[in-house]
C-alpha cells in the first residue's frame, strides 16, 4: 500500500492546456515536496511546502498544501512540452529525515 | 546550490560480481545520505539511510548483506551491490541535503544492468 497516492498516474495533454496533479494520504506530513524527474536522471526539487493551507507559485506552477497537511496539489497553467516528465510528491513525517515518495504522475505535453 | 555527484552513471556487470556506486556531496557536508531504487515507470523506493561514521539503517525487506553501504566521510557514501543477479538490475539514486524543510538534492542516478 502506497502511503502517498498520486493521481492521475498518467496524463497526456496538448500544449496550452491546464492540469492538476493530486497527492493524497491519510497521514499527516511535516512537509511535502514536489520533484520532477526526467528519464535517466535523478529527481529535481521544485518546491517544499510546510504550513497547512500554504500556496506557492513557481512561474506557471502552483503548489498547495492541504489545511490538514495530508494532501497536496500541483497545478500547471498553459502546459508546454518542456513540462513533460515524472512528477513526484514526497513527504516527511514528524521529525523523520526520510522522505516517502508518492506513486508518481507521468506527464506528457504534446506540441 | 547543493550538488550531489553520483558515479558511475551506468554499469553492466556479470552475475556474481560486485558493483560499487559512489555518491558525493560536492559543496556541503552530509552526515546523512539516502539510497533509493527505482524500477521503470515507478516511483522511488527508499533502500537505506546512510549515516556518517556509523551503520546504515536499512528499510524493511532490503538485504543489508547484499547492499553494503559505507559512509566513511562527510562527503562520500558508497553502495556496493554484492554478488549481483539480474533481478538487481535497476536505477539506483542517492540523495543528501539540508533536511525536510529545505529539501534534498539527488544524484543523477546509476543504471545497473546485470547480465
Amino acid at each position: 500500500t502506497q502511503l502517498l497516492e498520486q493521481s492521475p498516474q498518467f496524463l497526456s495533454i496538448q500544449e496550452g492546456e491546464n492540469l492538476t496533479v493530486y497527492c493524497n494520504s491519510s497521514s499527516v506530513f511535516s512537509s511535502l515536496q514536489w520533484y520532477r524527474q526526467e528519464p535517466g536522471e535523478g529527481p529535481v526539487l521544485l518546491v517544499t511546502v510546510v504550513t497547512g493551507g500554504e500556496v506557492k507559485k513557481l512561474k506557471r506552477l502552483t503548489f498547495q498544501f492541504g489545511d490538514a497537511r495530508k494532501d497536496s496539489s500541483l497545478h500547471i497553467t498553459a502546459a508546454q512540452p518542456g513540462d513533460t516528465g515524472l512528477y513526484l510528491c514526497a513527504g516527511a513525517r514528524g521529525s523523520a529525515r526520510q522522505l516517502t515518495f508518492g506513486s508518481g504522475t507521468q506527464l506528457t505535453v504534446l506540441p | 546550490g547543493a550538488v550531489v555527484s553520483q558515479h558511475p552513471s551506468w554499469v553492466i556487470c556479470k552475475s556474481g560480481t560486485s558493483v560499487k556506486i559512489e555518491c558525493r556531496s560536492l559543496d556541503f557536508q552530509a552526515t546523512t545520505m539516502f539510497w533509493y531504487r527505482q524500477f521503470p515507470k515507478q516511483s522511488l523506493m527508499l533502500m537505506a539511510t546512510s549515516n556518517e561514521g556509523s551503520k546504515a539503517t536499512y528499510e524493511q525487506g532490503v538485504e543489508k548483506d547484499k547492499f553494503l553501504i559505507n559512509h566513511a566521510s562527510l562527503t562520500l557514501s558508497t553502495l556496493t551491490v554484492t554478488s549481483a543477479h539480474p533481478e538487481d538490475s535497476s536505477f539506483y539514486i542517492c540523495s543528501a541535503g539540508q533536511g525536510y524543510v529545505y529539501g534534498y538534492t539527488f544524484g543523477s542516478g546509476t543504471r545497473l544492468t546485470v547480465v
